[in-house]
Parts: C-alpha cells; structure tokens; sequence
C-alpha cells in the first residue's frame, strides 16, 4: 500500500501562531514516531504512540508542542505560539510493531516560522 | 549515555570508486544498528539493519556494513558509487526495549561523473 503520508508539505507561520502538522501512518502500523529535524542535523525524537496511546513524550522541546493520535491511526503535531526556533522538518514514522524497529519515514512538514 | 558519531560530514568520491561512510557507536547495551538514507525531498530510507545476528550486513543498492564490537564501529561501504547514491545517510543507534531512534549528524555524499 501507500507509505506514510504528510501535510502540509511546507508550512511558513508568522511567530505566534498555532499550526497542525499531519501525518497519515501506513495502514496496520501500530506505532508512530515523531521526529524534528533542523537544518544541517539529524532528525531527533519527539514522541511516540502505540494504537492511540502516547507512551513517551520525553523529546518534546516545551508544552508549546502536543500531538495526539484518537483513533490510533491519524497522528497531528501541534505547535501552539510558533517562536523562531521551532523552524525545522517535522518527520512522522511508523512501525508495523512496537518499539523502535523497521521505521518507515513520511517525507516530512518543512515548517518555516518567521 | 547512547548515541552515534559520524566521522565525516562530506564525503565526496568518483562514480565507480568505492565508498566508505564512517560511523562509531557509544551504547552500553547490545546495540541494534541502522543505516538510512536520505534523498532530497524525500524520505528517510532503511539501507540495512544489525540486530545482533550476522555481523556483516548486506542492504539494498549493494550497500552493506559491518559490525565490530571491539572497535564499536559500524561503517558503511559499497564496492562502486553511482551516482544516484548521491545523497545524506545517517547512522542510527537503537537498543533493547526503547522506542526512539538516536540518529548520527549525518554524511553528505558526492559523487562526481
């Protein structure tokens, strides 16, 4: 089937406001992983969802940012108060099983905060 | 503390000439061991994992690496680059019951006609 999916592809905020970043998994994949990427590194953990269970939130930079996953497929980020710093790729990544093997990567959000 | 150190970050070779991307790997547990690839525009690709079973591994697009406990090493090769190889690849560090990936900063690859 289809990989993993995400949207928008770029995403350019004024500082301030609030965006929604979504990824659509590959269809079965019980396990979702966040990703930030700046420019010129590698991607670095954010979150990580089994079904609809948020079970390691530990990478997340500040309560400014929040993801969520209800049905245990859809998974949205979200970044409320954009500050210049959070500009970056927002990678989603899912996994047919738990933990952290066989990871396949969406072609992420570029977000741009100006 | 867990993480991996990509020893290069450019690497620039002629199509043909063999490849060699560096990676050394810090982890206090049995490691598990990825290389991905990263095209522009594109998504992280999975190249080849270890996971503790045969120490030398062959990926995809004759890419292969191997695993050296007593060096803790983990470098990356392939006999002939093309040039589609051409792009970032990443070292990444997993281990025992985790969930997160702990990626390398990265090696951009340049393949010259």
């Amino acid at each position: 089937g289809a990989g993993v999916s995400q949207s928008p592809r770029y995403k350019v905020a004024k500082r301030g406001q609030d965006v929604a970043l979504r990824c659509d998994p590959i269809s079965g994949h019980v396990s979702l992983f966040w990703y930030q990427q700046a420019l010129g590194q590698g991607p670095e953990f954010l979150t990580y969802f089994q079904n609809e269970a948020q079970l390691d939130k530990s990478g997340l930079p500040s309560d400014r940012f929040f993801a969520e996953r209800p049905e245990g497929s859809v998974s949205t980020l979200k970044i409320q108060r954009t500050q210049q710093e959070d500009s970056a790729v927002y990678l989603c990544a899912s996994s047919y099983r738990d933990l952290a093997y066989e990871q396949y990567f969406g072609p992420g959000t570029r977000l741009t905060v100006t | 503390a867990q993480s991996v150190t990509q020893l290069d970050s450019h690497v620039s070779v002629s199509e043909g000439t063999p490849v060699l991307l560096r990676c050394n790997y810090s982890s206090s547990y049995s490691p598990s061991l990825f290389w991905y690839v990263q095209h522009p525009n594109k998504g992280l690709q999975l190249l080849l994992k270890y996971t503790s079973a045969a120490t030398l591994v062959k990926g995809i697009n004759g890419f292969e690496a191997e695993f050296k406990k007593s060096e803790t090493s983990f470098h990356l090769t392939k006999p002939s680059a093309h040039m589609s190889d051409a792009a970032e690849y990443f070292c990444v560090v997993t281990w025992g019951y985790t969930d997160k990936l702990i990626f390398g900063t990265g090696t951009r690859l340049q393949v010259f006609p």
